[in-house]
Order: structure tokens, then sequence, then C-alpha cells
């Protein structure tokens, strides 16, 4: 089976861009979530997706969004780009049924100039 | 709301010694836990998981963890480490629906000395 696939794999925005980053799931797994990594507060949970509905969401602001797709693929997007938002972004999948363990992808690095 | 402490910023040891790697975890429910492996530049690899049962899980790459509930711990272990094992290592618990959502410690970086 192939691994959860992220792209583009390195991103450089300036600030109050927006940027689109993509997820595509291990087959047959319905349940897409995101993480934001940064040195100074470490792996922060963003959202999740499970069956095209957002089921669980973390603390963060609106400027940062996502979506999931019929074929399980997820896209999150952030709007207004600061500078803080330079990050690994990090997608997982899993089942999304039950207790499930998640696999990760190998991220999107985020430069914000 | 769960947490999980990684008391060990860095961890040095050396090629062959035996390694334990500590996490300490606070969930008002019965707790999932997990073990991460995260290499310069990559995503994260699972290492081993508990859900339920016996208290001592087997991983990958001959890792082990036992699950302490009366200490919320979550410890992990190798009897003998090698060059490749340095990375950086987290612990995490699951909540949320669908116990989806991975609260993650601040991670232990291992090093390890020839």
């Amino acid at each position: 089976k192939a691994g959860v696939t992220q792209t583009p794999r390195y991103l450089i925005k300036t600030r109050g861009q927006q940027v689109t980053l993509s997820c595509s799931p291990i087959s047959g797994h319905r349940s897409v979530s995101w993480y934001q990594q940064t040195p100074g507060q470490g792996l922060q949970f963003l959202f999740e997706y499970f069956s095209e509905t957002q089921r669980n969401k973390g603390n963060f602001p609106g400027r940062f969004s996502g979506r999931q797709f019929s074929n399980s693929r997820s896209e999150m997007n952030v709007s207004t780009l600061e500078l803080g938002d330079s990050a690994l972004y990090l997608c997982a999948s899993s089942s999304g049924q039950g207790v499930h363990e998640q696999f990760f992808g190998p991220g999107t690095r985020l430069t914000v100039l | 709301a769960q947490s999980v402490t990684q008391p060990d910023i860095h961890i040095t040891v050396s090629e062959g010694a035996s390694l334990e790697l500590r996490c300490n975890y606070s969930y008002g429910a019965t707790p999932y836990l997990f073990w991460y492996v995260q290499s310069p530049g990559q995503g994260l690899q699972l290492l081993l998981k508990y859900f339920s049962g016996d208290t001592l899980v087997q991983g990958i790459k001959g890792f082990e963890a036992e699950f302490k509930r009366s200490q919320s711990s979550f410890n992990l272990r190798k009897p003998s480490v090698h060059w490749s094992d340095a990375a950086e290592y987290f612990c995490a618990v699951g909540a949320g629906s669908g116990y989806s959502t991975l609260t993650f410690g601040k991670g232990t970086m291992l090093l390890v000395s020839p």
C-alpha cells in the first residue's frame, strides 16, 4: 500500500499571502488529521476530517481551515500568512473508526518571509 | 484536558547500551498511548501503541514500552541501542471523538555515541 503523500514538500510564501496544502491518505482510510510542528510549540493538532466532515478541531485561529473530498483527500488552507505560521505541516491518515493508529506523511515545510 | 510530559529534552547513550525514554501523561479516561519516532526532515513513524490488555507492548525495531496506570507513565525501552536509533522520539495520547486527536509531548532527542 502506498503511504500518505503530501504536496508540495516545500513552500515559500510572504506575509499576507494564502497557501493551500494537500494530503492524500492511505487507500481505504477515511480520516485525515493535520498537525503543525514548530521548534517552540512542538506538535499541535489542527483539525481532523472524517467522511468529509470536520470531526475534531484544535485551538487555532480561523485563518486555518480545511476540507476533505469524497475520495478522502484533504486540503488545508492558511489565509493571511504570518511569520509565525512557518512550520512543518504534517498530515496523518487512519481508518477513523474505533481506536486506531495514525500514519503520518512526510510533511510540507512552509516558510513565511 | 489531556497532556503529555517528556522530561528529558536530550539523552545521549553509547551504542550497545540500554535506553529508557520517559513519558508521563494526564488524561481523565482510559488512555490510548503511542510512541512515534522522527528522523530529521521526515514525518513520524509509529513505534508502538497501547490500547488495552497486556501492559508491556512490543513495537518495531526492538522497542518496547510499559504502561503503568498507577504512575501515569508509558516509558519506552530498548535493550541495546544502535547508531541508527538516533532521532527524536515523541510520546502521544489519543483523545477526542474517535480518539483521533493526538496530544504529543515535546519530544526527546536521542544522541548515540560510538
